[in-house]
């Protein structure tokens, strides 16, 4: 059965704090992973990674993913108030229909 | 404008009641798929459709039944079966071609009175 679980469960920072958000998977014909954020409702896509070492940026966010141990970490430098929001991890296997298993989420309160 | 709708925002059901959550995307995806998103949880698979006339069941089903009739519409039935529903549903879809991203709707949250 494909696994994803995420660190820490929840934390809480200040504003220009730097926090750092783990994701592992154990999943079978791994194709993708990828990180959403989730504020109040619908997840918003941030990042989907394929290759191994290659880091993905956007603004203050970054990403880099390790197939050979099975995780990624998601980086969020200077942080916001506005980057509080669940953020969660999800991997896609090469099973019909682009099925994902998402990881249980990292709850980040960034206090000003 | 594209995009995923979801109705109602808000559903209460009583006990032994079916009730249908909608979920209609104009982005002309093929692949659909509903989540269920428990407090504190990330979301769990409960079915996905690749093409229309044509679903599969996710990891727990179980209690939900969907059609897919027309490519823009993946109605979620949530029967009597399903003990516990009380959660926020989340609709997604996705173009089928390789490693394409999924997209959300806004989600309905369904109560049992």
């Amino acid at each position: 059965e494909d696994k994803v679980v995420q660190s820490p469960l929840s934390l809480v920072v200040h504003e220009g704090d730097t926090v750092t958000l783990n994701c592992s998977y154990e999943v079978t014909n791994f194709r993708s992973l990828l990180w959403y954020k989730q504020e109040k409702k619908a997840p918003t896509f941030l990042f989907m990674l394929t290759s191994s070492g290659i880091e993905k940026k956007s603004g203050r966010l970054s990403s880099i993913l390790d197939k050979k141990e099975l995780f990624s970490i998601l980086n969020i430098t200077a942080t916001q108030t506005g980057d509080s929001a669940v953020y969660l991890c999800a991997v896609e296997a090469t099973a019909a229909g682009n099925k994902l298993t998402f990881g249980g989420g990292t709850r980040v309160l960034v206090k000003p | 404008d594209g995009g995923i709708t979801q109705s109602p925002k808000y559903l209460f059901r009583k006990e032994g009641q079916n009730v249908t959550l909608s979920c209609e995307q104009n982005l002309n995806h093929d692949a659909m798929y509903w989540y269920r998103q428990d407090p504190g949880q990330g979301l769990r698979l409960i079915y996905y459709s690749q093409i229309v006339n044509d679903f599969q069941k996710g990891d727990i089903a179980e209690g939900y039944s969907v059609s897919r009739e027309k490519k823009e519409s993946f109605p979620l039935t949530v029967t009597s079966a399903q003990k516990n529903p009380t959660a926020f549903y989340l609709c997604a879809s996705s173009r089928q071609t390789l490693q394409e991203t999924q997209y959300f709707g806004p989600g309905t949250r369904l109560l049992v009175l």
